[in-house]
């Protein structure tokens, strides 16, 4: 079971582009790695899933180097609407596939004014 | 709006007490996920079912059970609830079947245990 290391908090300005990097050394064959956002009080939001190389959605952007032990979350030109906490997931994507899937505790970014 | 619609909103229950919280998935979606929330374990993976069936069991206590219907809405019933059960309950919906896919969240159950 693949486990993920985020920063715990970040720090941002309005405007800027964001990067939040999550870790997973032991990210197997068939995992793919999701990101969703989380505002307080409220269920996660799917943002964007890769299995490499890099996805570029509408709202974000998402880096996977070849080794795929880590990826990038990147978030441009953010506002205050986006402070929130951000996880990044690993798992298999396909049906029955038995396991966990740990969100962990998440990247908390404030963006400021 | 997610289109995922859990009920009820709010449960406050003593301990010993038995709840049944229920989960209306989006139009569609055969897959239905089960998460607590709690500030000191964060978010947590319970159950999943897909089209009726179990497919994936995370972190789901003994105590605790779930089901779906042949309407695909499904319940997670919690009994000998204890005071550490007091949490935020998620359900989600995908279209796939698959631990890591593409899933919407309601809006959850704050559940008190007093």
């Amino acid at each position: 079971l693949a486990k993920t290391t985020q920063p715990i908090s970040m720090d941002s300005y309005e405007g800027q582009e964001v990067n939040i990097t999550c870790s997973h050394n032991n990210i197997a064959t068939n995992d793919y790695i999701t990101w969703y956002q989380q505002f307080p009080s409220q269920g996660p939001r799917f943002i964007i899933q890769g299995y490499k190389t890099k996805v570029t959605n509408e709202v974000a952007s998402l880096f996977i180097p070849a080794d795929r032990k880590s990826s990038t979350l990147s978030l441009p030109r953010v506002s205050l609407s986006d402070t929130a906490v951000y996880y990044c997931l690993v798992g298999a994507n396909y049906g029955g596939s038995q396991g966990n899937l740990i969100f962990g505790k998440g990247t908390k970014l404030s963006v400021k004014p | 709006d997610s289109g995922v619609t859990q009920t009820p909103k709010h449960l406050i229950t003593a301990t010993g007490q038995r709840v049944t919280l229920r989960c209306s998935p989006r139009s569609g979606d055969l897959s239905v996920y089960w998460y607590q929330q709690s500030l000191d374990q964060g978010l947590q993976f319970l159950i999943q079912y897909y089209n009726g069936e179990e497919r994936a069991k995370g972190n789901i206590l003994e105590r605790f059970s779930a089901q779906q219907f042949p309407d695909l809405h499904s319940e997670l019933n919690l009994s000998s609830l204890e005071l550490g059960d007091s949490a935020l309950y998620f359900c989600a919906s995908s279209a796939r079947d698959g631990l890591n896919t593409e899933a919407f969240f309601g809006q959850g159950t704050r559940l008190t245990v007093v």
